[in-house]
């Protein structure tokens, strides 16, 4: 069965970095794009990024652009989020993501097939 | 501001039907047919309920469907259940700024 499961998440000063990694399993990972999405207490979810299957492609949320970097690593089944400059805004459960479609085919990245279980990333000032 | 835009709660009693929407513009879900939905129990992750606007996942209750009409997406429920209580999001493609944007969440009681 497919699975998602992400680490890295903690607790970090305003201004500092952290990493984040998404490992994945039970499907063929080199063939699907993968997002992060995430949703600070209380709120609701927000995209912030996606990279493709081959790692050629990636996009990010205004909000987070310049900040974060998205990475994969195919042989390892791994995504990662470095993230820099983070502020109290950032903090949030920051989920993986899996888009629906091999290759992206039919437009297949646009919806979220199975997701991790989250981890907490907490920015304190 | 979430770009696009949900009603905060809908409620609803067991066996009844109800509708959420989420309306965006002609860049996100008037211009694509790429409007995904999505039910999230509290501390749980999201699950996909929609994708394309209309189209169910393997495993997924025929009681959800979607369907859009210009700027505006929509998500039924039919036949209410208790497990239904949940938030439920909409997210859509976007040609413009952002690749991917989410409706800021409804969040559904079954009375």
């Amino acid at each position: 069965q497919v699975q998602l499961v992400e680490s890295g998440g903690g607790v970090v000063q305003s201004g500092n970095s952290l990493r984040l990694s998404c490992a994945a399993s039970g499907f063929t990972f080199k063939t699907y794009a993968i997002h992060w999405v995430r949703q600070a207490p209380g709120k609701g979810l927000e995209w912030v990024a996606i990279i493709s299957f081959d790692g050629s492609h990636k996009y990010y949320a205004d909000s987070v652009k310049g900040r974060f970097t998205i990475s994969r690593d195919n042989s390892m089944s791994t995504v990662y989020l470095q993230m820099n400059s983070l502020t109290a805004d950032d903090t949030a459960v920051f989920y993986c993501a899996r888009g629906r479609g091999e290759f992206c085919a039919g437009g297949g990245c646009y919806s979220l097939s199975d997701w991790g279980q989250g981890t907490l990333v907490t920015v304190s000032s | 501001q979430s770009a696009l835009t949900q009603p905060a709660s809908v409620s609803g009693s067991p066996g009844q039907l109800i509708t959420i929407s989420c309306t965006g513009t002609s860049s996100d879900v008037g211009g694509h047919n790429y409007v995904s939905w999505y039910r999230q129990h509290p501390g749980k992750a999201p699950k996909l309920l929609i994708y394309d606007v209309s189209n169910r996942p393997s495993g997924v209750s025929n009681r959800f469907s979607g369907s859009k009409s210009g700027n505006t997406a929509s998500l039924t429920i039919s036949g209410l259940q208790a497990e239904d209580e949940a938030d439920y999001y909409c997210t859509s493609y976007s040609s413009s700024v952002t690749l991917m944007v989410f409706g800021g969440g409804t969040k559904l009681t079954v009375l």
